[in-house]
């Protein structure tokens, strides 16, 4: 069973524009990780907000984390082309169990 | 410094053959896992190692097994392979202190 699920599925906005996806998860967490993985390339890891944390910022990435709604969002701004990517939030029940949401893929249009 | 490598890169068996997967991380990191990526289902987590010596079962372990070799590999194999494990599968390791997970770049298995 996916502990997240991201929405949107795809998300399509033209270059210079903010980019933001959410994630819902199920359980407590000690902490929610956001990664980004380009077309056939493996997971890069870019962000992380611990459950005493609500927001967090790194460049242009913004994320925040609503454990009462089981919540976390990320922003991207000032979209680039090359953010093209799938991003996926990833959360830990325990020490080493990271379960993986289904995926938001953003297309940024030059 | 290469990170996670992941081999093959690609492989494509017939159903029944068995094969394994292999996995190196050159960072002294002391967890490995494996997970599998299927369209719409995101990664799934099937096996994990948090040292050496230890393997623990994950998500969706059925029709797998894993080997820990040594702290920097960390092996998986199909015995009998089946159409439903076609997929691209991913070897990670992480650090002790951090939960971060460093990431190969996949191994792309067809299952015919």
């Amino acid at each position: 069973s996916q502990q997240g699920e991201e929405d949107p599925q795809a998300l399509s906005i033209q270059e210079g524009e903010n980019a933001t996806m959410n994630c819902s998860y199920k359980t407590s967490i000690n902490n929610l990780q956001w990664y980004r993985q380009n077309s056939g390339r493996g997971l890069v890891h870019l962000i992380l907000i611990r459950s005493n944390e609500r927001e967090k910022h790194s460049g242009r990435l913004r994320v925040t984390l609503d454990t009462s709604k089981k919540s976390s969002s990320l922003l991207i701004t000032a979209s680039r082309a090359a953010d093209t990517a799938s991003y996926f939030c990833a959360t830990a029940s325990g020490t080493y169990k990271y379960i993986f949401g289904t995926g938001t893929r953003l297309k940024v249009l030059a | 410094n290469a990170g996670v490598t992941q081999t093959p890169k690609f492989q494509v068996l017939k159903t029944g053959q068995s094969m394994t997967l292999q996995c190196a991380q050159d960072m002294n990191h002391n967890s490995m896992y494996w997970y599998r990526q299927d369209p719409g289902m995101g990664l799934r987590l099937i096996y994990y190692s948090a040292s050496e010596g230890t393997t623990d079962k994950g998500e969706v372990p059925n029709g797998y097994n894993v080997s820990r070799l040594n702290k920097r590999e960390f092996s998986l194999r199909l015995e009998s392979a089946a159409p439903s494990q076609t997929s691209v599968y991913f070897c990670a390791s992480g650090r002790d202190r951090g939960p971060e997970l460093f990431f190969g770049e996949g191994s792309r298995l067809t299952v015919l």
